[in-house]
């Protein structure tokens, strides 16, 4: 069965400071991979998504960005973290291929502040 | 106007009662819809998956859509308190929508339920 991980589960940052959050996904090959992040009381705003190692597609101009190294893991990063960026950060992964019909499954999410 | 709009609550309901969340929508190209559960601190997880209009059931379950409508719904029998969570509706177009490659779901902003003993 196919799990997914995110670590940390929770970061409290400074104004300014990087940020790098990890997201791995265990059991399938050549997932389609997700970032989301869900602000308090409001809905799930996709962030990035990818197709396939180094491929990155960006839904929201913002400062963060993502890689994706290698085929099971994703990565979110800032080089410096705003008061806005606070929130709940989620990966998702789904099948390869079948594009526009996948479910999505979650991970545990990182919870960050920014102070 | 938003391309999914759903009520986000808060909805309280005693134990046992029949529990009815609702999502309305816009694009007429969505064909696949899907309810998730997100308990408080957690991430969402997937709780129903139909394809077009109709009915689906899973226990105390029912997802229905009316495409004509561009309504959805998912009922719940016999809520019990570890019902109490945030329900999402999400939906997709499929792979004649866009033209893209990848599974792009499109989410209301959740409805927040308890469940009360």
């Amino acid at each position: 069965s196919q799990t997914i991980h995110q670590w940390p589960a929770t970061l409290v940052q400074p104004v300014g400071s990087p940020l790098s959050l990890e997201c791995t996904v265990e059991g399938t090959s050549n997932p389609n991979l997700y970032w989301y992040r869900q602000a308090a009381g409001r809905g799930l705003q996709l962030l990035f998504y990818s197709v396939g190692i180094g491929q990155i597609s960006s839904e929201v101009p913002q400062n963060l960005s993502a890689s994706r190294p290698q085929d099971r893991q994703f990565i979110l990063s800032s080089k410096k973290l705003l008061l806005s960026d606070s929130g709940f950060y989620l990966c998702a992964w789904s099948p390869p291929g079948q594009g526009g019909l996948d479910t999505q499954y979650f991970g545990p999410g990182t919870r960050l502040t920014v102070l | 106007q938003k391309e999914v709009e759903q009520d986000p609550g808060p909805l309280s309901v005693p134990e046992g009662a029949i529990v009815s969340l609702n999502c309305t929508y816009s694009n007429s190209a969505f064909q696949y819809f899907m309810w998730y559960r997100q308990y408080s601190r957690k991430g969402p997880e997937l709780l129903m998956y139909t394809y077009s209009s109709g009915n689906k059931e899973d226990g105390r379950f029912t997802a229905q859509v009316d495409k004509s409508s561009k309504y959805i719904s998912l009922f719940i029998r016999d809520s019990q308190p570890s019902d109490s969570a945030t329900y999402l509706c999400a939906m997709s177009g499929g792979p004649n929508a866009g033209g893209t490659s990848y599974g792009k779901l499109t989410f209301g902003q959740g409805t927040i339920l308890t469940v009360h003993p």
